[in-house]
């Protein structure tokens, strides 16, 4: 139990252009997830919180007219990179809160490698 | 504000042998929840064991087990029997259930290395 898919794995683009990215949890409902970005060999940034029916909430530091997250079901969140520039370029993890039977836990989609050209 | 330090950037261990990873956390709450991450080659983050704060007895999950000293806000992992799949980046991390602000605060992670 307590999966989480995310995809694409990995995508390249071109700059100026948008990506999506999907995370899904496949046997539990989440209310919240966050999304995380990873530079190598270092630790996960969070960017943001993603609330099932209401406004993502943004660290400080993050643009969220560029980084745009809707989670619109208790199982889906999608986060856009708009205008994606060669910057952007990163590993991006997302992860779904369990706090099922007062699990509280996170976890963790198997990320997505993002190339902008 | 809560901090996760895990002063140890590398480890290397031999196939068979045990191996203790350290953390310590700062923090004024009194209910939480600590983690232990996986994260191998792959980069995808795989939950290795987890501690309840109001929960004395330390969390065991087969070969892995915590040391979970709540007045030294200590939070140690041991890998018994290491294996080659343990070779890994692993980061402690640290969460308080507070609604749905329920952020996870990671260390810097130790690279474990498991060799022959």
């Amino acid at each position: 139990g307590a999966v989480v898919s995310q995809h694409p794995s990995w995508v390249i683009c071109k700059s100026g252009t948008s990506v999506k990215i999907e995370c899904r949890s496949l046997d539990f409902q989440a209310t919240t997830m966050f999304w995380y970005r990873q530079f190598p060999k270092q630790s996960l940034m969070l960017m943001a919180t993603s609330n099932e029916g209401s406004k993502a909430t943004y660290e400080q530091g993050v643009e969220k007219d560029k980084f745009l997250i809707n989670h619109a079901s208790l199982t889906l969140s999608t986060l856009t990179v708009t205008s994606a520039h060669p910057e952007d370029s990163s590993f991006y993890i997302c992860s779904a809160r369990n706090s099922a039977g007062f699990q509280e836990t996170q976890y963790f989609g198997p990320g997505t490698r993002l190339l902008v050209l | 504000a809560q901090t996760v330090t895990q002063s140890q950037p590398e480890m290397s261990v031999q196939e068979a042998e045990t191996v203790t990873l350290s953390c310590t956390y700062d923090t004024s709450e009194n209910n939480y929840y600590l983690f232990w991450y996986k994260q191998p080659p792959s980069r995808q983050m795989i939950l290795v064991i987890r501690q309840e704060a109001y929960k004395q007895q330390n969390a065991t999950e087969n070969r892995f087990s915590v040391n979970f000293q709540k007045a030294a806000k200590s939070f140690s992992l041991k890998i018994s029997d290491s294996q080659l799949g343990d070779t890994a980046m692993y980061f402690c991390a640290f969460m308080t259930p507070t609604g749905t602000a329920s952020k996870l605060t990671f260390g810097t992670g130790t690279r474990l290395q498991v060799t022959l």
